[in-house]
């Protein structure tokens, strides 16, 4: 069974500072891995989709890295700002036939960027 | 503008009572999910619907029932048989048979009073 482990469950740092969020998986026969943000008491916004056969993906000031053969994933956001203020959710669809689209997520870091 | 809409925001149930949480999409997507979100816990599976008329029990599926009468909407009922009903819903909807990712409603809180 996948396991999605975001580590750590917080973090504060100051404004404008760099920050990597982690996200490991225990099964690395996956189809794709798509990190969310969620402000308090909303939905989720998706910010980056990456593909298996995909190294990163760059969005901005984001950019996720993925190394399947080691079951990790990381979202690189620069420059931080206290809008960044958010909690951060990786997911990971399975690498089976079509038709399986079931994500496993992660119980995500909340980010506090300290103005 | 192309989206998931659910409603209500808020929802209040009372002991023994059947609500329905409501969730419609307009984007064409064929897959429907509904998921549960606790404090200090992932996101736990509830229900999911690959094609209309057919749906298939999450991790969680206890207490609630769900329909897929329509493409678009995919209503999440919670029955009295759910003991522990309050916590945040979220519906979501991906393309099947490609490589997209999900889209996510904004969510309906459920507090039981």
């Amino acid at each position: 069974k996948q396991e999605v482990t975001q580590i750590p469950a917080a973090l504060s740092v100051p404004e404008g500072e760099n920050l990597v969020l982690n996200c490991s998986f225990t099964d690395s026969a996956i189809y794709n891995l798509q990190w969310f943000r969620q402000d308090p008491g909303k939905g989720l916004t998706s910010l980056l989709l990456i593909q298996s056969s995909q190294r990163e993906q760059t969005s901005g000031r984001l950019n996720a890295s993925l190394d399947k053969s080691s079951g990790r994933s990381t979202l690189y956001i620069a420059a931080s700002q206290p809008g960044d203020s958010a909690t951060y959710l990786c997911a990971v669809r399975p690498g089976s036939n079509f038709g399986n689209e079931k994500l496993t997520f992660g119980t995500g870091t909340r980010l506090t960027i300290i103005p | 503008d192309g989206g998931i809409t659910q409603s209500p925001k808020y929802l209040f149930r009372k002991e023994g009572q059947n609500v329905t949480l409501s969730c419609e999409q307009n984007l064409n997507h064929d897959a429907m999910y509904w998921y549960r979100q606790d404090p200090g816990q992932g996101l736990r599976l509830i229900y999911y619907s690959q094609i209309v008329n057919d749906f298939q029990k999450g991790d969680i599926a206890e207490g609630y029932s769900v329909s897929r009468e329509k493409k678009e909407s995919f209503p999440l009922t919670v029955t009295s048989a759910q003991k522990n009903p309050t916590a945040f819903y979220l519906c979501a909807s991906s393309m099947t048979l490609t490589n997209y990712g999900y889209t996510f409603g904004s969510g309906t809180r459920l507090t039981v009073v």
